[in-house]
């Protein structure tokens, strides 16, 4: 079974521009969650989907978003880059998105914004 | 607030001793408590966790974790290392909503 694949892997992009990222899930999981990680800050939550709803969301501004597709791929956001988005951003899919359900991360994309 | 800790940024050991990474958390309720690991340039990749019953478990690479609830911690084992078990090791617990919380890793270092 095929993991979980990012696109891009990696992204130079500048500030105020914008930016999406796509996360192809394993077949049959019907969750994504988005994390962005970072050397000072660790893993931090952005978002889940679900059955294409948004069910979770992290404490990120508004500039951060996302959404799910009938066919679960995720797609997420960042719109007006800052030089503080630079980061590596994974995606994780899971069956259902419950607490026990253990969460399948894909490579990442590292953003590099300048 | 709610909280995973994971004290040490480094731990260092020798290629066939045993190796310990901790975690101890601070959330309400009963936890669900797992162990990832990334290594360079790749997604995190599970190795164990523990939702209830014994203790101990038992996951992925011959990594073992203790569950103990008196002292709120869920030590990540291994009886012998080896030098490609050098990683970032990251442990999350649920919280009392059911999310996860993620301590901030620990980079392990095997030396040959």
């Amino acid at each position: 079974k095929a993991g979980v694949t990012q696109t891009p892997r990696y992204l130079i992009k500048t500030r105020g521009q914008q930016v999406t990222l796509s996360c192809s899930p394993i077949s049959g999981h019907r969750s994504v969650s988005w994390y962005q990680q970072t050397p000072g800050q660790g893993l931090q939550f952005l978002f889940e989907y679900f059955s294409e709803t948004q069910r979770n969301k992290g404490n990120f501004p508004g500039r951060f978003s996302g959404r799910q597709f009938s066919n679960s791929r995720s797609e997420m956001n960042v719109s007006t880059l800052e030089l503080g988005d630079s980061a590596l951003y994974l995606c994780a899919s899971s069956l259902s998105g419950t607490s026990t359900d253990t969460q399948y991360f894909g490579p990442g994309t590292r953003l590099t914004v300048l | 607030a709610q909280s995973v800790a994971q004290p040490e940024d480094q731990v260092n050991v020798a290629e066939g001793n045993p190796l310990t990474v901790k975690c101890t958390y601070s959330v309400s309720g009963n936890p669900y408590l797992f162990w990832y690991v990334q290594y360079p340039n790749r997604g995190l990749q599970f190795l164990l966790k523990y939702i209830t019953g014994d203790n101990l478990v038992k996951g992925s690479y011959g990594f073992e974790a203790e569950f103990n609830k008196s002292q709120t911690s869920f030590h990540l084992k291994k009886p012998s290392a080896l030098v490609s078990d050098s990683a970032l090791y990251f442990c999350a617990a649920t919280d009392s909503n059911y999310q996860l919380i993620w301590g901030a890793g620990t980079k392990l270092i095997i030396k040959p």
